[in-house]
């Protein structure tokens, strides 16, 4: 089967750096996304990777391994405002994409 | 105004009604999706159209159908509710022309079905 795994919830506090982890399993690989889900609202965009490495973009940076089937997206200078779901989504070989079921992350003062 | 506009928002329905959620969008992208989320579960792909005379069926399309009524519209219907049809629904737009396809998505439609 198929499968995208990342922890349920994470507590970060304000100011900080956390670091949210995804490991998948999938049938081929043609990139990762992560999205960023407020409660309530849509998904929207926050970063691709198709190659190994690190793509920085400003208080993210998402780092793939295709070889170890990781990624992981890594927030700085946390604010309160980035309390939401984060969700990673591999396109498999078939150009299908499978999504974990996100992380919560939460964001204390 | 949004780009992706889907209707209704919120829906509640009784078992056995026939509802549908519609979707508009101002992108101008070509590709269209409905998916629905679930608590603790990842994002489920239920039919997907990638020109208006493309409709293909995703993961979990048994119980719903679609129609894609020009670029611009995707609406996906519910021929008979039932209670596990519960969900938040999402329609989502990509450009097949990005190198990445990444999805934008609409508000969401919540239905509840008692």
């Amino acid at each position: 089967g198929q499968n995208i795994d990342q922890p349920t919830e994470m507590t970060a506090t304000e100011g900080a750096i956390v670091q949210i982890n995804c490991t998948y399993q999938t049938s081929g690989f043609n990139g990762l996304f992560w999205y960023q889900q407020h409660a309530g609202e849509a998904p929207t965009f926050l970063s691709y990777n198709v190659l190994d490495g690190l793509e920085e973009k400003g208080r993210f940076s998402s780092f793939l391994s295709r070889s170890k089937g990781y990624s992981y997206l890594l927030l700085k200078e946390l604010q309160m405002k980035d309390s939401a779901s984060y969700l990673c989504a591999v396109k498999n070989s078939n150009y299908q994409l499978i999504w974990g079921a996100g992380t919560k992350l939460i964001i204390k003062p | 105004d949004a780009d992706v506009t889907q209707t209704p928002r919120n829906r509640i329905t009784k078992t056995g009604k026939r509802i549908m959620l519609e979707c508009s969008q101002t992108k101008g992208h070509d590709r269209m999706y409905w998916y629905r989320q679930d608590p603790g579960l990842g994002l489920r792909l239920i039919y997907y159209s990638f020109d208006v005379k493309d409709i293909n069926k995703g993961e979990i399309s048994d119980g719903y159908s679609v129609s894609r009524q020009a670029q611009a519209k995707f609406s996906l219907s519910l021929e008979s509710a039932i209670p596990n049809q519960t969900a938040l629904y999402f329609c989502a737009t990509s450009d097949r022309g990005q190198e990445a396809g990444e999805l934008f998505f609409g508000e969401g439609s919540r239905l509840t079905v008692l």
